[in-house]
């Protein structure tokens, strides 16, 4: 398997539910990334994990849950979310935290209503 | 931080024509630069690479140039087809600690047939 696989593919929540998106790799990466893409901008970093433990949080806010069970798998878990956290999440992997080429998800398509 | 610009932001060519796309950055830290390309709705796919330690790569029609002195590096793709239409991000990234992929603002390439 050499790609990187995200559920769901579209999702429609309202500002008190809680949900979780999932991100998935079998290619050995051990670094795994989520990035956040409004329309017509580039992708913004929110988080990294590194050996299953996190690394890197940029600022999110805790309406946003990171979780990284094993080496393979990342979630995202939201709740009481707001209008404008609607957008493309990405996910990502590279090999290492530290090795370059990070490979994406095709994203999941948040609206929150 | 790494600060990354990018230019133009939309651009319109022939096909058969080519096309060129410019990057800035601030650090002089970065090291690695990769040029992603993203379709309507898909996701991000690295197209091409360059590392500091090198000046220019070609891959078919795609090359990369980068000058460190003047923190510049393009995108250059020759004969361009109509499928080439789509938004790509150049980026930046700097490697140690951890490895933080900055990306630029993102062209709208459109290839007229």
């Amino acid at each position: 398997d050499t790609e990187v696989t995200q559920t769901p593919k579209h999702l429609v929540m309202g500002m008190t539910n809680k949900k979780s998106l999932k991100c998935e790799q079998h290619m050995g990466h051990r670094a795994m990334y989520w990035y956040k893409q409004k329309a017509k901008k580039p992708p913004e970093l929110m988080f990294v994990y590194s050996y299953e433990k996190l690394s890197i949080n940029e600022s999110v806010p805790s309406r946003f849950s990171p979780e990284c069970p094993n080496s393979s798998l990342l979630n995202l878990h939201l709740h009481a979310l707001q209008p404008e956290d609607s957008a493309l999440y990405l996910c990502a992997s590279s090999p290492d935290w530290d090795t370059d080429t990070q490979y994406f998800g095709p994203g999941t398509r948040l609206t929150v209503l | 931080g790494e600060n990354v610009e990018q230019h133009p932001s939309t651009l319109s060519v022939q096909e058969g024509d080519s096309a060129v796309i410019k990057c800035t950055y601030s650090d002089s830290a970065s090291n690695y630069f990769p040029w992603y390309k993203q379709e309507l709705g898909k996701r991000p796919q690295l197209i091409i690479d360059i590392r500091s330690n090198v000046g220019e790569k070609k891959d078919q029609r795609i090359a990369v140039t980068l000058n460190k002195t003047a923190k510049h590096f393009s995108l250059h793709i020759t004969e361009t087809q109509p499928e080439d239409s789509a938004v790509y991000f150049c980026a930046a990234s700097t490697r140690g600690g951890y490895q933080k992929v900055t990306f630029g603002t993102g062209t709208k390439l459109q290839v007229i047939p």
